[in-house]
Parts: structure tokens; C-alpha cells; sequence
């Protein structure tokens, strides 16, 4: 079964911080991982994806398959990153999304 | 492209109603996916269709809930009866088959839904 676990609801970080957000999942086949962003007011669109490994408005994502994680990180965050953020899996043959619950991060001036 | 189309964005309908959710993917895209977005369940994949095909519906809550795909071009999912715990907002997807980079989904704006 798949499953993505989003430890955190919501996150409260300081602008030029660093940020954070833990995705683990569990697949016993070769998945594919997938961070999509909500912005207020907006629809869920992708932010990047394991496969490019792409840096995207600063946003980084490493697989580590040893600790089946996909943490999003960013080294200084800005209030415009203030969002919710999907952690989502599929199968690499697949074509659904499973989602995690979400983090809600807010960047305060 | 408007990307993905779904009517309405806000339905507001009593317990019992039937209601009915539209979207229109990309043209183009043979998948298209219907989740259901809660506070408490977050976003869950309800069903999804290849080239107008169910291929898996094992989300669907419960026989109150369907979804048709009549063309390539427009989709329904349909409440009937419709109860409070309904209660969401109802996002449509769509993409391409094949791998990267065609494996992104691209989302509608989401129907708001309350049931009295």
C-alpha cells in the first residue's frame, strides 16, 4: 500500500530562516515523489518532482529511499513562500496521485 | 489554454439534493482525476479516467457518488443524495500518459461544496 505521512500541519518560520518540510512515505515498489503548492487563493500546481532534480523558487527535494523521505527544504525562506504544501507519491508506472495531509507554512516578516 | 475548467466553483445545496460537479481537462490530456479535499482526510484521489475509461473508482466513498466521462472533453461527478459530511472542496485533474515531464497533473480551480 502507499502511504505519505506530512508530520506537520503547519509550520511558523522568520523570513531568511531556513525551512523544512518532512515527507516520508512507504511503497514497496520504485516510486515517484512529488512536491505540489497551493498558494492562497490559487490552484495546487506542481513545485517539483524527484525525477528532475530541479531547484524551483529556491526549493530543493532529495529522495532518500534508505529513510524513504522527500523533505522540501529552502536555505532562506521568503513570505511569498507562505502556502500549503503537498508532499504526493505514485508508482513509477502509474499514473494516481496519493497525497499527504499537507503543511500549511507561514513566513513571517 | 484555460487549463483545467470546473463549474461551479461554489455550490451551496440542502441534504438530499442531487448535486452535479463539471470539469473540462487540457485539451489533449487522456487522464483525468477527481479528488476530494477536507480538513481531516486532506486531498483524496476519488477516481480517475483514461481516454473516458473508469480505470480505478475504488475511492469513491460510497454508491451516493459517480462519475462519468462521456467524451474527452468533460466529466461529471455526482452526489445523489447529498449529505453535510459532502461537505469539501472537489478538484479535477488532468494529464498526459507518458513520463516526464508529461507526468505532471494539472488542477482545476476546485468546487467548493456545502451541504445544509
Amino acid at each position: 500500500a502507499q502511504r505519505v505521512t506530512q508530520p506537520e500541519k503547519l509550520l511558523s518560520v522568520f523570513k531568511g530562516a531556513p525551512v523544512e518540510l518532512k515527507c516520508n512515505y512507504s511503497y514497496s515498489g520504485s516510486p515517484e515523489l512529488f512536491w505540489y503548492v497551493q498558494y492562497s487563493r490559487q490552484r495546487l500546481q506542481l513545485l517539483l518532482r524527484h525525477i528532475s532534480r530541479e531547484s524551483i523558487k529556491g526549493f530543493t527535494a532529495d529522495l532518500n529511499k534508505g529513510e524513504t523521505s522527500f523533505h522540501l527544504k529552502k536555505p532562506f525562506a521568503q513570505e511569498e513562500d507562505s502556502a500549503m504544501y503537498y508532499c504526493a507519491l505514485s508508482a513509477l508506472s502509474g499514473y494516481a496521485l496519493n497525497f499527504g495531509k499537507g503543511t500549511s507554512l507561514l513566513v513571517t516578516p | 489554454d484555460a487549463g483545467v475548467i470546473q463549474s461551479p466553483r461554489h455550490e451551496v445545496t440542502e441534504m438530499g439534493q442531487e448535486v452535479t460537479l463539471r470539469c473540462k481537462p487540457i485539451s489533449g490530456h487522456d487522464y483525468l482525476f477527481w479528488y476530494r479535499q477536507t480538513m481531516m482526510r486532506g486531498l483524496e484521489l476519488l477516481i480517475y479516467f483514461n481516454n473516458n475509461v473508469p480505470i480505478d473508482d475504488s475511492g469513491m466513498p460510497e454508491d451516493r457518488f459517480s462519475a462519468k466521462m462521456p467524451n474527452a472533453s468533460f466529466s461529471t461527478l455526482k452526489i445523489q443524495p447529498s449529505e453535510p459530511r459532502d461537505s469539501a472542496v472537489y478538484f479535477c485533474a488532468s494529464r498526459l500518459s507518458g513520463g516526464a515531464p508529461h507526468n505532471e497533473q494539472f488542477f482545476g480551480p476546485g468546487t467548493r461544496l456545502t451541504v445544509l
